[in-house]
């Protein structure tokens, strides 16, 4: 059974520091993962999109890099930012629908 | 364009009551899904459907029904609420794969669920 976990629960840093949040999934037979964010009392927005084929994507200050052989996934986010501030999730997308497994999240507080 | 939308946003159930939750998407997508997340846990998926007709179990689909009769409108219905369907759903929408790649899915903001 697919399990996905994030580390660490809760993060907190002053502002302009780089820093990595962690996910790991137990099967790696999957199609891609996913990096979302969720601000409180909102829905997610997605970050990235890592198809199972690719190592990385990069979208302006933020990174993820893609390990399947090793059931991990990284999320580099440069020069935070207090509009950072927000919960992390990972998704991981397997062989089907009924296998879309979420992690629980990393809360990221960023201060100013 | 709207996006995903959900209504309602909150709302409070007595124990065997029913209700249902609507979504509702602008982006012509054909497949839709229900989550429900749970305080400090990840979300997890209830159903989904692969188009209009099309509608399939997911994780944790006990206690839940749905159907999907157009593209746009995606309704979950709570048959007797239960104090474990306490709870956040959200709602999302995406464009089926191509391939062996798998689309982006776009969320609703939720709606919150009480039951007492």
């Amino acid at each position: 059974k697919q399990e996905v976990t994030q580390i660490p629960a809760a993060l907190s840093v002053p502002e302009g520091e780089n820093l990595v949040l962690n996910c790991s999934f137990t099967d790696s037979a999957i199609y891609n993962l996913q990096w979302f964010r969720q601000d409180p009392g909102k829905g997610l927005t997605s970050l990235l999109l890592i198809q199972s084929s690719q190592r990385e994507q990069t979208s302006g200050r933020l990174n993820a890099s893609l390990d399947k052989s090793s059931g991990r996934s990284t999320l580099y986010i440069a020069a935070s930012q207090p509009g950072d501030s927000a919960t992390y999730l990972c998704a991981v997308l397997g062989t089907s629908y009924d296998k879309v497994i979420f992690g629980p999240g990393t809360s990221l507080s960023v201060i100013p | 364009n709207a996006g995903v939308t959900q209504t309602p946003k909150f709302r409070i159930l007595k124990i065997g009551q029913s209700m249902t939750l609507q979504c509702t998407q602008d982006m012509n997508h054909n497949y839709m899904y229900w989550y429900r997340q749970d305080p400090g846990m990840g979300l997890k998926l209830i159903y989904y459907s692969v188009g209009a007709g099309i509608t399939d179990k997911g994780e944790v689909p006990n206690g839940y029904n749905v159907s999907r009769s157009t593209t746009e409108d995606f309704p979950l219905r709570l048959e007797l609420a239960a104090p474990s369907q306490t709870s956040v759903y959200f709602c999302a929408s995406s464009y089926p794969p191509s391939g062996s790649s798998w689309e982006t899915q776009y969320f609703g903001p939720g709606t919150r669920l009480l039951v007492l």
